[in-house]
């Protein structure tokens, strides 16, 4: 089966400009998780959904960066406009609701904004 | 505030010999953990995990040890490898219905031949 799967691998963009990554989750799992890993700050967790909803994002650090999961097989982070400051990795993380909760992680996205 | 956190940053160790990784926690609330490990330029892969009802859980090579007393966890990995040269990262849930998890820093394992 695939893991989770994100897009893209590699951003390079402009201070400015909006960015959109983008994760499909493993099938049937019904919790998605973005995180961000910089090597100041380590794994931190932005976001969550559940079944869709949105459950805690007092991880967002900002109002330039908004989330959404139309769907239980996709889901988008957004920034705008992006800045420097926020170059890091962004993964993507899925997992059933129901114990144990084990969380499978994607392949990230690099972003570097210029 | 609480975290999650690693004793020692890079931990080197012969090809063969038996890999011990510390994790300190200090959230009580916290119910489950999990460990992951991750190679260079890839997401973090889960090994093992361990609910805070247990003290002891074995995979393949790998055991998970839980002291709730001193609030500690570590990873054990028996007759290291090449490939298990990555960072290894312990991973908490603190319960009460939020299902985010909270890293530690990390340790770089590092294997010697």
């Amino acid at each position: 089966d695939a893991g989770v799967i994100q897009s893209p691998r590699h951003e390079v963009t402009e201070m400015g400009q909006e960015v959109t990554l983008r994760c499909k989750p493993i099938s049937g799992h019904n919790s998605l998780f973005w995180y961000r890993q910089t090597m100041m700050r380590g794994l931190e967790l932005l976001i969550y959904f559940n079944n869709n909803v949105p459950i805690d994002d007092s991880g967002m650090p900002e109002d330039r960066f908004s989330a959404k999961m139309p769907n239980a097989s996709f889901s988008t982070l957004k920034i705008q406009p992006s800045e420097p400051r926020d170059s890091a990795v962004y993964f993507c993380a899925s997992s059933l609701r129901r114990a144990p909760r084990a969380q499978y992680f994607g392949p990230g996205t690099r972003l570097l904004v210029l | 505030g609480e975290s999650v956190g690693l004793h020692l940053p890079t931990l080197s160790v012969q090809e063969g010999d038996n890999s011990i990784i510390n994790c300190a926690y200090s959230n009580s609330a916290s119910d489950y953990f999990i460990w992951y490990k991750q190679e260079s330029g890839k997401g973090p892969q889960f090994i093992i995990d361990i609910r805070s009802n247990m003290d002891k859980r074995q995979g393949q090579r790998v055991t998970v040890l839980l002291n709730k007393t001193v609030k500690h966890l570590s990873l054990q990995i028996a007759a290291t490898q090449p490939g298990d040269s990555a960072v290894y990262f312990c991973a908490e849930n603190s319960g009460g219905g939020a299902d985010g998890l909270t890293f530690g820093k990390g340790t770089h394992l590092i294997i010697q031949p």
